[in-house]
């Protein structure tokens, strides 16, 4: 089964500098997706960033990164140049490609707030 | 391009009452998938409908059930509310459906559902 962990229920940063946050999977299958969401305490879960299990270099949207290392099985989410707008809860997910019933699975989250 | 829409944004029900709670996906998606977020359990996988089908289906009781329409809108319905069904639900589109690839999730806003 899909597993999914997040080892850091909170993060603080200051602003304009870079966090890294954590996240590592567990699956058989050698086809999947590995997503970041945000979600703020409005409740939307936004987007963030995907990398897929055979894309050879790390996914970059903007101020976010994914650094990918497949062999340690992890996909950890790096937000640089922090700004106050980056508080909320993060969300790493992971959706197998190949299994049937691969809902995407989501770990714990990591609150991350961003200090003046 | 419209996102993922939900209806209604807030409920309060009574213990024992039913509830209906709507989604209208991104056009083109037919996949829908619902999940619930609580504080305790985080976000829980419910149900996934593509083509008007159940494909997949969380460890809930059979009080939670759902439906998809032919244009792709779902809905899902919780009988004989308890307070611990207090939470948000949210409900997640996707070109692609279970077992076909790993496609990504747009997500609604959500549904804050407060049982009391």
């Amino acid at each position: 089964a899909q597993k999914i962990t997040q080892t850091q229920p909170g993060m603080f940063v200051q602003e304009k500098e870079a966090v890294t946050l954590d996240c590592t999977y567990d699956t058989s299958d050698p086809s999947y997706g590995l997503f970041w969401y945000k979600q703020p305490s409005s409740g939307e879960m936004i987007f963030l960033i995907y990398q897929g299990s055979y894309d050879q270099q790390n996914a970059t949207e903007g101020r976010y990164s994914l650094n990918f290392q497949k062999a340690r099985k992890s996909a950890n989410l790096v937000i640089s140049a922090s700004q106050l707008g980056d508080s909320a809860m993060y969300f790493c997910a992971m959706r197998e490609g190949t299994y049937n019933n691969n809902d995407m699975r989501f770990g714990a989250g990591t609150r991350l707030t961003v200090k003046p | 391009k419209a996102g993922v829409t939900q209806t209604p944004r807030y409920l309060i029900k009574t213990r024992g009452q039913q509830v209906t709670l709507s989604c209208s996906p991104i056009s083109g998606h037919r996949s829908v998938s619902w999940y619930q977020q609580t504080p305790g359990q985080g976000l829980q996988f419910l149900f996934e409908y593509f083509s008007e089908t159940q494909r997949n289906k969380g460890n809930f009781p059979g009080r939670f059930s759902g439906r998809q329409f032919s244009n792709s809108r779902s809905e899902m319905n919780v009988s004989t509310l308890e307070l611990g069904d207090s939470a948000l639900y949210l409900c997640a589109s996707s070109l692609v459906v279970s077992g076909q690839g790993w496609g990504g999730y747009t997500f609604g806003s959500g549904t804050r559902l407060t049982v009391v």
